[in-house]
């Protein structure tokens, strides 16, 4: 059975930084691409970013909004993958979900950040 | 690249048929002749559950009462009798499949909310 935990969220001011991390099981890790999506408290699902595995390059892509203040890695010995967030803002606050697959097959449960001063 | 789904909002009476709708700005078939277009149900409280992949693939449990069809820009997520367990928002979600800084490789619709009239 596919698993997905995430952890670290929490309340972070404005400007600050947090790591969000993404405990796998029930796959071959190494071979998923690894995506992070988001959720606004009351709104829809914005893709944030996504690792590829290291037989396609380990590519990494993301979303406008986040691009330059976050990075995603990952570390296949450990099956964990990780989104840094620095420069929080206001409007980073959300649900962040961790999922599995070129087409999100997996989801997991999520953490939430707030961002407030 | 946008989906834009309709409606917004979706009373359904149980036993009843219920339909959503989700158009793409553009056409969506890749060059391998697929077209990457995915279905999500995101119950109260809960994480997003991937439901179709690929238009018209129902997921491993997902019940046979939901199917998905459309080809081109125009898809469609059927329930055949809603029950009181298909409450809740339902999001199209589309994977561009290209390599494209300019826009992310995944966008999600505004979703659909299916409540029991």
């Amino acid at each position: 059975e596919v698993q997905l935990v995430e952890s670290g969220g929490g309340l972070v001011k404005p400007g600050g930084s947090l790591r969000l991390s993404c405990a796998a099981s029930g796959f071959t890790f190494s071979n998923g691409w690894m995506n992070w999506v988001r959720q606004a408290p009351g709104k829809g699902l914005e893709w944030v970013g996504r690792i590829k595995s290291k037989a396609d390059g380990e590519t990494i892509d993301y979303a406008a909004p986040v691009k330059g203040r976050f990075t995603i890695s990952r570390d296949d010995s450990k099956h964990m993958v990780y989104l840094q967030m620095n420069s929080l803002k206001i409007e980073d606050t959300a649900v962040y979900y961790c999922g599995v697959g070129a087409e999100l097959d997996y989801w997991g449960q999520g953490t939430l950040v707030i961002v407030s001063s | 690249v946008l989906l834009t789904q309709s409606p917004l909002s979706l009373p359904v009476t149980l036993g009843q048929p219920a339909s959503i709708s989700c158009r793409s700005s553009q056409g969506l078939v890749y060059g391998d002749g697929d077209t990457y277009l995915n279905w999500f149900q995101q119950r109260p409280g809960q994480s997003p559950r991937r439901l179709i992949y690929k238009v018209s693939n129902r997921d491993s449990g997902v019940p046979d009462r939901f199917s998905g069809s459309g080809s081109g820009t125009d898809f469609t997520l059927k329930i055949s009798r809603v029950e009181a367990e298909d409450v809740g928002v339902y999001y199209c979600m589309q994977n561009t499949r290209i390599q494209n800084p300019r826009w992310p490789p995944y966008t999600f619709g505004q979703g659909t909310k299916l409540e029991i009239k």
